[in-house]
């Protein structure tokens, strides 16, 4: 595609439920990112995939927290047993070869945890 | 592991000139990004630094020390529109790993 695509934009889950979040990247690119950023905070990084390489995944939280990326394709970040505190907004980036190329970023996917 | 410090707020005047400082830690170091980002949206690229030295692109320019650790970025002519949060961002070994944000705030 054109650009990186994630779905659903927003996601209203109950505290306890599962969720998963999808990240389409742009074809081609190697490179798929995943942060978290809270209201008026930072960009916090989740984990890293890089074309056949184990993916870092120093990032992550917890183990409710885990995320899949298949092939050079679709990602999708999967938060068991959601908390509130994991309210946030999750951004999903790609780039062409790694982490010394742009990052493109998805419009990123609002989750609120009730 | 990396670490990045910037200032978390800043405050400039339209039509002026604003420096915004990034300092770092990292274990390898594959260049240094600059990002900005709207409120509500996505971050975009400003710029990015592998080399010592100054990189111009239009009213922004940024600029990279490696044995000091070092970046900024420069706004020049600002408008209200530039109002946002930059973000300085290293590239790793790895991942990218993102400072906190300077949140600019553009005044008449």
């Amino acid at each position: 595609g054109a650009g990186v695509s994630q779905s659903p934009s927003n996601k209203v889950t109950e505290k306890g439920k599962d969720v998963e979040l999808r990240c389409d990247p742009i074809s081609g690119h190697t490179a798929l990112y995943w942060y978290r950023q809270r209201l008026g905070q930072g960009l916090e990084f989740l984990i890293y995939f890089q074309g056949n390489s184990a993916p870092d995944k120093s990032g992550l939280p917890s183990d409710r927290f885990s995320a899949e990326r298949t092939g050079e394709s679709v990602s999708t970040l999967t938060i068991q047993r959601t908390q509130q505190e994991d309210s946030a907004v999750y951004l999903c980036a790609s780039s062409l070869d790694g982490s010394g190329t742009e990052a493109f970023f998805g419009q990123g996917t609002r989750l609120t945890v009730v | 592991g990396q670490n990045i410090d910037q200032p978390t707020e800043m405050t400039a005047t339209e039509g002026a000139i604003v420096q915004i400082n990034c300092t770092y830690q990292t274990s390898g170091f594959n260049g240094l990004f600059w990002y900005q980002q709207h409120a509500g949206e996505a971050p975009t690229f400003l710029s990015y630094n592998v080399l010592d030295g100054l990189e111009e692109k239009g009213r922004f320019s940024s600029f990279l020390s490696r044995s000091k650790g070092y970046s900024y970025l420069l706004l020049k002519e600002l408008q209200m529109k530039d109002s946002a949060s930059y973000l300085c961002a290293v590239a790793g070994r790895r991942a990218l790993t993102f400072g906190s944000g300077t949140r600019l705030q553009v005044q008449p």
